[in-house]
Formats: structure tokens, C-alpha cells, sequence
């Protein structure tokens, strides 16, 4: 089994830019694609993001994915940040036999 | 458009088994494209993946649970079930079936979700 770390909490000011790691335990992050998930206070999760860089349709441009090998890690980056960003955002994955959620992070726009 | 929804008792006693159906509209449970899944948020916690199912009745389960879990699909009901047995308070959590894409478990569709307490 392989965990997907995540900070805890982030921050940021209105129109500013943040972005959430996650970082891969075991296995390269490259094998297998994260997806990224947006979950406001009482409601379902929505994905953000899916296959390490893309976005569904309806979802901003300010959204977006990568990963980075050399820390085997994926990121979410949310530029022009505005109040409704405000959120728990969570990573996925999966490797043959199991799928893994991050612990979630807590985005608060100040 | 597609849309799933849980159904089940909302309060379980200790030590019995909880079960959940997720009714699908919009899309066949049939489909070779997906696997259905369940997942489940501990009040105040993170997301946990249970498991899930193809259409071929193939199963994957978290190692931690998979001792406890059986899913199942009736593809005349176009829905898939979730059994948890032998539960404890720890089990207590809102439970959500998901559509995820084969291959590269993107989950696209959610259910709303439906709180389950263990309790006496």
C-alpha cells in the first residue's frame, strides 16, 4: 500500500495564487494519474481536476494540475483566488489493487 | 443527465450489518466503462475508499475493510449494494456511491450521500 500526504492547511488573500501538494509514499507518482476534488461543508466532492492535468468541463481555468517526479508529488495550483475557493480539497489515486485518498486539505481565503 | 442516490437505514446497532443500495439513472450499471464504487467520510474526517464493482461482478476492496465488505450489482434495478458486517462506531460516517472511469479511477459522479450511525 502506498499514502498520498497532503498539508494539513493552507491560506491565501483574495486574487492571490495557492497551491496544495501531494505527496506519493511509494511508487512513482508518474504511474498511475491523480485526480483532485473540491468539498464544500456538507455537500459531495466534485472533481477539480482528473488525470493528473485536466479539467472537467464547467470548471475554471484557475484550477490546475501537475506532477513533479524528481519530488514524486502532484499539485493543485488555484490562481485569482476568490472567496468561494474556500474548501477542503482532496488528491487521488490508485495503483494496481487499491485506490487512495490524501488526507484533505483545508483552503481558507482570507 | 446521470445521477446516483443512496438508500438505507440511517442508525445500525454495533455488531450488525449495514446496508446501503445506490439506485443509477442516466447510465446502465452494465456499462464495460465504469467500475461503481462506494466511499465513506468519517464525521469531520477524510475520504476512504471501500471498493467497487465492474459489471462483470469483479470486485476490488480496501485491504483494511475487505475482510467485512461485499458489493453487488442487480442490473434489472439498474442499482449496485454496499454490506458492511460486524460494524463498531468507527463505522459511523457518510457513505457515498460514486461512477468512476475504468482504468484511471477518475471519479466523475457522486451520489449525494447518506449518514449512517452506529449506535445502541
Amino acid at each position: 500500500n502506498f499514502m498520498l500526504t497532503q498539508p494539513h492547511s493552507v491560506s491565501g488573500s483574495p486574487g492571490k495564487t495557492v497551491t496544495i501538494s501531494c505527496t506519493r509514499s511509494s511508487g512513482s507518482i508518474a504511474s498511475n494519474y491523480v485526480q483532485w476534488f473540491q468539498q464544500r461543508p456538507g455537500s459531495a466532492p466534485n472533481t477539480v481536476i482528473y488525470e493528473n492535468d485536466q479539467r472537467p468541463s464547467g470548471v475554471p481555468d484557475r484550477f490546475s494540475g501537475s506532477i513533479d517526479t524528481s519530488s514524486n508529488s502532484a499539485s493543485l495550483t488555484i490562481s485569482g483566488l476568490k472567496t468561494e475557493d474556500e474548501a477542503d480539497y482532496y488528491c487521488q489515486s490508485y495503483d494496481a489493487y487499491n485506490w487512495m485518498f490524501g488526507g484533505g486539505t483545508k483552503l481558507t481565503v482570507l | 443527465q446521470v445521477q446516483l442516490q443512496e438508500s438505507g437505514p440511517g442508525l445500525v446497532k454495533p455488531s450488525e450489518t449495514l446496508s446501503l443500495t445506490c439506485t443509477v439513472s442516466g447510465v446502465s450499471v452494465s456499462s464495460d466503462t465504469y467500475y461503481w464504487s462506494w466511499i465513506r467520510q468519517p464525521p469531520g474526517k477524510g475520504l476512504e475508499w471501500i471498493g467497487y464493482i465492474y459489471h462483470s461482478g469483479n470486485t476490488n476492496f480496501n485491504p483494511s475493510l475487505k475482510r467485512r465488505v461485499t458489493i453487488s450489482v442487480d442490473t434489472s434495478k439498474n442499482q449496485f449494494s454496499l454490506k458492511l458486517s460486524s460494524v463498531t462506531a468507527a463505522d459511523t460516517a457518510v457513505y457515498y456511491c460514486a461512477r468512476a472511469r475504468i482504468a484511471v479511477a477518475y471519479v466523475d459522479y457522486w451520489g449525494q450521500g447518506t449518514l449512517v450511525t452506529v449506535s445502541s
